[in-house]
């Protein structure tokens, strides 16, 4: 079964400084990857997608993603932070033996300070 | 607005009471699905279905909770007798190919 462990329930940084989100899946498969990201009391926003392609991933707002399957990563990154940056964020993995459902990590907060 | 769409946005009820959701995915999407998601977690697989036909639900999904689309459109989730453990987010996707679309989302409350 799919799994995925994200580090850190909360990040904060900088306005400018470099966003890193963690994410370590576990699949018995290859597996599909998403970001997403999601704002208060608003549904999920798709960031960016690894569907065994390009093992760098880029998405929506600067964000992007490397693959890394010796490490059974996918940690999210953004060179330089923006307020409007602030929000939670999620990553997954899809489940496409069993149509695509998505199993989902606890979520990171990322607060941007200025 | 062709995206996902979900009503209503927010529901109070009291224990015990029955409420019902609705979820209008994007048209040409043929699958459709259900997450639920309380405070400080991701969101839970629930049940989805593919056209009409409803293909997989969760351990999530006690007897009480109960999904159909009928016509393979829009698509309906119910709870019976709700229980304070209902409150939640109830979200629901669409999609066509490995990409889903969320909605907003229903946040239910349970008194």
């Amino acid at each position: 079964a799919q799994s995925v462990t994200q580090l850190g329930s909360h990040v904060s940084v900088s306005e400018g400084a470099l966003v890193l989100l963690r994410c370590n899946y576990s699949s018995s498969v290859p597996p599909y990857l998403f970001w997403y990201v999601q704002y208060p009391n608003q549904g999920l926003q798709l960031l960016l997608k690894y569907t065994s392609a390009a093992t760098l991933v880029k998405g929506i707002n600067g964000f992007e993603a490397e693959f890394k399957k010796s490490e059974t990563s996918f940690h999210l990154t953004k060179p330089s932070a923006h307020m409007s940056d602030a929000a939670e964020y999620f990553c997954a993995v899809s489940d496409y033996e069993y149509g695509n459902k998505l199993v989902f990590g606890a979520g990171t907060i990322l607060r941007v300070k200025s | 607005d062709t995206g996902v769409s979900q009503d209503p946005r927010h529901k109070i009820t009291k224990r015990g009471q029955n409420v019902t959701f609705r979820c209008d995915p994007i048209s040409e999407h043929n699958r459709l699905y259900w997450y639920r998601q309380t405070l400080g977690q991701g969101p839970e697989f629930l049940t989805y279905f593919q056209n009409e036909a409803q293909l997989e639900k969760s351990r999530l999904l006690s007897d009480r909770f109960s999904a159909e689309r009928p016509k393979g459109s829009f698509s309906t989730l119910e709870i019976q007798r709700t229980e304070q453990g209902d409150s939640a987010m109830y979200l629901c996707a669409s999609s066509l190919g490995n990409e889903q679309f969320f909605g907003p989302g229903t946040r239910l409350t349970v008194l």
